[in-house]
């Protein structure tokens, strides 16, 4: 079946930086993306989903960019702080009839102080 | 709100023994999940639900089985348990229009 990968399993960025979080999708009927963190000990947390027909989509100090055109996602966090040390992923559906969630493997984020 | 809750937090089983985990949501979200979570691998669908009275096989359905009988309330039950199940089981419940999913803290299943 379809799957969601991640080009990196660990990043690490100095604290006030920007961190950029990739994602390879591989399903190209998939019309829907979203990302979740998960901080150690806990269930992942939704952050922000952009649907097909848009290429960003932004939130509070999160940015997400969606290039179908080779199909990859992107989650961008401006200035990093140390509570953002967590794993992320990202997750893709297709709404054909209401298919679950497919998550990829993950990245972990590491922010150094 | 508690949002999700799941029981217990920690178990400990032998191979051979049953059990059953129980997920709790009190946001009457329609749609429920069963999510099993091992190093490397990421989440993992086992099961689901999209109402009360339904349940539907996920990505790795061998070897457990649910029961939702009540809207609040995912059951996840394991008959003859395998060292293969020691894993960390997330729940999460979402409404039906949403793909937006509320996860609970987690239960830790360790089976020797």
């Amino acid at each position: 079946g379809e799957s969601v990968g991640l080009h990196l399993p660990t990043l690490s960025v100095q604290e006030g930086d920007n961190s950029i979080i990739n994602c390879a999708y591989s399903n190209s009927a998939s019309d829907y993306f979203i990302w979740y963190k998960q901080e150690s000990g806990k269930g992942p947390q939704f952050i922000i989903d952009i649907r097909s027909n848009m290429d960003k989509r932004q939130g509070q100090r999160v940015t997400v960019l969606l290039n179908k055109t080779v199909k990859h996602l992107s989650l961008q966090i401006a200035a990093t702080q140390p509570g953002d040390s967590a794993v992320y992923f990202c997750a893709e559906a297709w709404n054909s009839g209401n298919t679950p969630l497919v998550f990829g493997k993950g990245t972990r984020l590491s922010v150094i102080a | 709100n508690a949002g999700v809750t799941q029981t217990p937090k920690f178990r400990v089983l032998k191979t051979g023994q049953s059990m059953t985990l129980l997920c709790a949501q009190d946001m009457n979200h329609e749609y429920m999940y069963w999510y099993r979570q091992d190093p490397g691998m990421g989440l993992r669908l086992i099961h689901y639900s999209v109402g009360e009275g339904t349940t539907a096989k996920g990505e790795v359905p061998d070897g457990y089985n649910v029961s939702r009988l009540k809207k609040q309330n995912f059951l996840l039950g394991l008959e003859s348990a395998a060292p293969s199940q020691t894993s960390v089981y997330f729940c999460a419940s979402s409404y039906f229009d949403s793909y937006e999913q509320y996860f609970g803290p987690g239960t830790r299943l360790t089976v020797t």
